[in-house]
């Protein structure tokens, strides 16, 4: 079964930064690879589908890049609303660990 | 746009069954264009997925569930359905029903958009 793992498993930044979270498969996965954000007590929002899609409706500060075994999540201009659970999340449903972005 | 929504009891026996319903509005579950899906999340976990029906009845589960899951699809009712038998403290979870966005010909890809959530514990 594939594997997903996160970093860093959190990280503080402040309104206006730009910070980025890793994601890695254990094996080649191709750009099978979906990114949500999840705010506290909310469920998950997709960002991003097949690595580099941003999906309908949501912010350009938000980008995705990556393939086969690496990727990464790039936000630029951190919001307020920003501040909350990243996770990763191969086709297989299988889901990363989560990046708890906070408040520095 | 479509909508969802959970509901059920917030709280069932060990051993006993969890039934949630999901309710679809803003769009019928009767399309060939996606699938409809059940995970849970415990605190502080990733979600993780118990499974996903198309409208035609065909599902696909989680194999850690060891076939406790089982997810029907009520076309007349726009509603699709969770069962989880002989569930126990680790059941304790937030469950969400979902929209899938299958790739290709299979029921894998991407998850949006997303019910509510609903807080079932597992407790006598």
């Amino acid at each position: 079964d594939i594997q997903m793992t996160q970093s860093p498993s959190s990280l503080s930044a402040s309104v206006g930064d730009s910070i980025n979270i890793a994601c890695r498969a254990s094996e080649r996965i191709g750009t099978f690879l979906n990114w949500y954000r999840q705010k506290p007590g909310k469920a998950p929002e997709l960002l991003i589908y097949a690595a580099s899609t941003l999906q309908t409706g949501v912010s350009s500060r938000f980008s995705g890049s990556g393939s086969e075994t690496d990727f990464t999540l790039t936000i630029n201009n951190l919001q307020p609303e920003d501040f909350a659970t990243y996770f990763c999340q191969h086709y297989s449903y299988t889901f990363g660990p989560g990046t708890k972005v906070d408040i520095k | 746009q479509v909508q969802l929504q959970e509901s059920g009891p917030g709280l069932v026996k060990p051993s006993e069954t969890l039934s949630l319903i999901c309710n679809v509005s803003g769009g019928p579950v009767r399309t060939s264009y996606y699938y409809w899906g059940w995970s849970r999340q415990s605190p502080g976990k990733a979600p993780e997925w118990i499974g996903t029906i198309f409208y035609t009845g065909k599902t696909y589960y989680n194999p850690s569930l060891k076939s406790r899951a089982t997810i029907t699809i009520d076309t007349s009712k726009n509603q699709f359905s969770l069962r989880l038998n002989s569930v126990n403290a680790a059941d304790t979870a937030v469950y969400f029903c979902a929209r899938h966005h299958p790739f290709g010909s299979g029921s894998y890809g991407w998850v949006d958009p997303w019910g509510p959530g609903n807080r079932v514990t597992v407790s006598t």
